[in-house]
């Protein structure tokens, strides 16, 4: 099973880009990476998930290297609302394509300052 | 659409005693998991439903919790006898089975207390 080490927190400014990478140095070739948000009190949110390459959604990119054994999660122009503990986490493909369960690691914390 | 929730949100019990959790997943949604963290502690995998089957529960801690998912909907957690080191969040996550992008969708989580 693949394990992740990241960060265990980081400081920005408002307005700035976060760049928060996991390192994944034993992940398979079936699995993804998935990258997760959580607020105190409440559940962790899906943010974003990639393969391989590149993948941008509305909130976030993900910059994922040839050989995958790191990530780069990417936050453009933070705000005070982004103050939060992000997961990275490698997710395995179960026999027939589904997806397998979640193994959360510590976490980045992140602190946005104005 | 209504998002995945639990019940309650907070309980507080004395050792020995029974408690059950409730989660109610995302109306469709065949996948349903539960996780919990304890204390300082990472995020947990307990168990994972496909509809009312069990399809993984190699994360439960021992006998004294029994998951259910009567009717393939909701699903209870119960666990019996509780004891202090249950102590945490417990939470409960749905998915469809729409293959490789599916994406896992959180509860607010049940704070358990034991004392």
């Amino acid at each position: 099973l693949a394990k992740t080490t990241q960060p265990i927190s980081m400081d920005s400014y408002e307005g700035q880009e976060v760049n928060i990478t996991c390192s994944h140095n034993n992940i398979a070739t079936n699995d993804y990476i998935t990258w997760y948000q959580q607020f105190p009190s409440q559940g962790p949110r899906f943010i974003i998930q990639g393969y391989k390459t590149k993948v941008t959604n509305e909130v976030a990119s993900l910059f994922i290297p040839a050989d995958r054994k790191s990530s780069t999660l990417s936050l453009p122009r933070v705000s005070l609302s982004d103050t939060a503990v992000y997961y990275c986490l490698v997710r395995e493909t179960n026999y027939g394509g589904s997806q397998g369960n979640l193994i959360f690691g510590k976490g980045t914390k992140l602190s946005v300052k104005p | 659409e209504a998002g995945v929730t639990q019940f309650p949100s907070h309980s507080v019990i004395e050792k020995g005693q029974t408690v059950t959790l409730r989660c109610d997943p995302i109306s469709g949604h065949d996948n349903l998991y539960w996780y919990r963290r304890v204390m300082g502690k990472e995020i947990k995998f307990l168990l994972h439903f496909v509809k009312e089957s069990k399809q993984d529960e190699s994360g439960m801690p021992n006998n004294r919790f029994l998951a259910e998912r009567t009717g393939g909907t909701y699903s209870t957690l119960k666990v019996q006898p509780a004891e202090l080191e249950d102590s945490g969040v417990y939470f409960c996550a749905s998915s469809d089975l729409a293959g490789a992008g599916n994406e896992q969708f959180f509860g607010p989580g049940t704070r358990l207390t034991v004392l």
